[in-house]
């Protein structure tokens, strides 16, 4: 157990819906990265943020957006779904500390779009 | 931007020894790292290497050459439970987002 937690576990949904995942990191951890894994494409970082901020930006589609709450939670939305979203979204935390830090992944959820 | 390369697949025997390759090209590299991942689970960080050099971690050895662009894990005593897919990550610069390879799946066989 990596103290990151993600909920929903599964989600099963409809093309064009909407949806919310929601993490929260490790006690202490200020930083909250959240990655799309799909089966051809491997592991994808999407977006990162550190104690509320917006820090880094990867290949994350117009029609995702994040955000980090006060409490450090952080909830990645996904609207306008495709079938192509249907995937496994990672979120992980680090301390950010140094150049050493690593990042601890949470379970992850598991989007199917039909 | 950055470019990871690894084996997509590899076999090896329990008990026995197994090396990952892993080469990438990138500017400003600011460190590597290697992850497990078992199917359908989240991945689990396995070492970090900054300089050249090998760092030993119990059964597993990470190795980085910088001006190869080239890295390795190695895997000793092999164990059932090592079957898993293994990613290479680089860190690029002073940004923390990592990048990851399509990682290797490695089968271990009695």
């Amino acid at each position: 157990d990596s103290g990151v937690t993600q909920t929903p576990k599964h989600l099963i949904t409809a093309t064009g819906q909407r949806v919310t995942l929601r993490c929260s990191p490790r006690s202490g951890d200020l930083s909250v990265y959240w990655y799309q894994q799909s089966l051809d494409q491997g592991l994808q970082f999407l977006i990162q943020y550190y104690n509320g901020e917006e820090r880094a930006k990867g290949n994350i589609l117009e029609r995702f957006s994040a955000q980090q709450f006060p409490d450090l939670h952080s909830e990645l939305n996904l609207s306008s779904l495709e079938l192509g979203d249907s995937a496994l979204y990672f979120c992980a935390s680090s301390v950010d500390e140094g150049s050493t830090y690593e990042q601890y992944f949470g379970p992850g959820t598991r989007l199917t779009v039909t | 931007g950055q470019n990871i390369d690894q084996p997509t697949e590899m076999t090896a025997t329990e008990g026995a020894i197994v090396q990952i390759n892993c080469t990438y090209q990138t500017s400003g590299f600011n460190g590597l790292f290697w992850y497990q991942q078992h199917a359908g689970e989240a991945p689990t960080f396995l070492s970090y290497n900054v300089l050249d050099g090998l760092e030993e971690k119990g059964r597993f050895s990470s190795f980085l050459s910088r001006s190869k662009g080239y890295s390795y894990l190695l895997l000793k005593e092999l164990q059932m439970k090592d079957s898993a897919s293994y990613l290479c990550a680089v860190r690029e610069g002073w940004d923390e987002k990592l990048t990851f390879g399509t990682g290797t799946r490695l089968t271990i066989i009695p």
